[in-house]
Formats: C-alpha cells, sequence, structure tokens
C-alpha cells in the first residue's frame, strides 16, 4: 500500500532535549513537507523540501531542522531551541506543486 | 489581516442538511483550492481540488470558486453524523507548492 508513514505517534521530551520525527513516503513524491498544528488553529508550514538534499525554511522554523538525504524520508528534529514544541506535527507530500497528502501525525508533549 | 479567512465554527446541523463551508483569500495570485477533512487525532484527508472558478462535484460533496470575489465554499448534501470533522480550506499559488490553509471549521452532524 503507498502512503506516508510518521513515528512515533505519540512522543514525550523533556526541557533541553532534542527529538527527532520520523517521517516516510512510498508514493514517489518529489516534495515533502512539514507542519505544525496548534488546538483550534490551522496548519502552519515549518520546512519543506522540493528534491533531494535541499530544503527551504517555511513560516515558523526556528527551533527545527531537517534533512533530505533520500526521496522517500524527511526528518524533522525539535531541538531545545524551540521553547514552546507541544503540538500535533504533521508531515506531507505531493508529486507536483498541488494536492499535498497527509501523514497520520505525531503528538508531542513537553514534560 | 490573514491570508485565508475561515470561519471556526462551531457548526451543528441535524443529519440530513445541507452544510455550507466557506473560506475567503486575499491574493488574487492564488491558483488553487483544496478542501481537506480532519477527524480528531488524525491527519487531514484531501477532499476536493480545483484551480478555476466554478462548480466541482464528487459525490455528496461540491466545491466552489469565485475568484473575482475570492471566495470558495464547500457544499456537504445529506450530511452524516460520518461527516462530523473539522474542514480546512488550503490555498497555494505558483510553483513553490506551499500552501495557506485556513484555521479549520469545526462540523457536527446530529442524528
Amino acid at each position: 500500500d503507498g502512503g506516508i508513514t510518521q513515528s512515533p505517534k505519540y512522543l514525550f521530551r523533556k526541557e533541553g532535549q532534542n527529538v527527532t520525527l520520523s517521517c516516510e513516503q512510498n508514493l514517489n513524491h518529489d516534495a515533502m513537507y512539514w507542519y505544525r498544528q496548534d488546538p483550534g488553529q490551522g496548519l502552519r508550514l515549518i520546512y519543506y523540501s522540493q528534491i533531494v538534499n535541499d530544503f527551504q525554511k517555511g513560516d515558523i522554523a526556528e527551533g527545527y531542522s531537517v534533512s533530505r538525504e533520500k526521496k522517500e524520508s524527511f526528518p524533522l528534529t525539535v531541538t531545545s531551541a524551540q521553547k514552546n514544541p507541544t503540538a500535533f506535527y504533521l508531515c506531507a507530500s505531493s508529486k507536483s506543486y498541488n494536492e499535498q497528502f497527509f501523514g497520520p501525525g505525531t503528538r508531542l508533549t513537553v514534560l | 489581516q490573514k491570508e485565508v479567512e475561515q470561519d471556526p465554527g462551531p457548526l451543528s446541523v441535524p443529519e440530513g442538511a445541507i452544510v455550507s463551508l466557506n473560506c475567503t483569500y486575499s491574493n488574487s495570485a492564488f491558483q488553487y483550492f483544496m478542501w481537506y477533512r480532519q477527524y480528531s487525532r488524525k491527519g487531514p484527508e484531501l477532499l476536493m481540488y480545483t484551480y478555476s472558478s466554478g462548480n466541482k462535484e464528487d459525490g455528496r460533496f461540491t466545491a466552489q470558486v469565485d475568484k473575482s470575489s475570492k471566495y470558495i465554499s464547500l457544499f456537504i448534501r445529506d450530511s452524516q453524523p460520518s461527516d462530523s470533522a473539522t474542514y480546512l480550506c488550503a490555498i497555494g499559488a505558483g510553483n513553490t507548492g506551499k500552501l495557506i490553509f485556513g484555521q479549520g471549521t469545526t462540523l457536527q452532524v446530529k442524528p
């Protein structure tokens, strides 16, 4: 089955700790995206990548980092510099500059 | 002014009602328009995608775009309790693949 997988489903972070969220797709999509969703709010773009080994900052990139070493994978690291990381994180991919398809999400909580 | 405005609701309707969900946008450069459905604690699911003014129908769902008024709508006919979810509009422009999301409207369909 083609699709986008995210892991883990739930993640807990202690103060000062870096954590990495996984996103994998087997849709052969070129572009991948990371969004953050807070309660009652729409999705805000963190980072996006249109090709391997290249990525751009979105609207709220501070405190986050990404890599794109493989077409299928786009991991997101939430660093200790992100002061309010508790949120629902969504990964998406698209074949062209059009429809984006989303994974199931990772819920990150700071302890 | 936000680039995309969407009434957050909540909207509550009886089963079988026609539902109208709306978004307005400010930038006439936006070229393509999407509606996503998001169940609680799940990733958004693409419902409708269109890039031209007019109507697009898919089963009980109709997407309507009025570029002259910068206004998009999603109509749901014969609404069902399983339609209870948050509906997000998303609008894109150019060749960056970036989407701007509305805040989302929470819909409850009561049996």
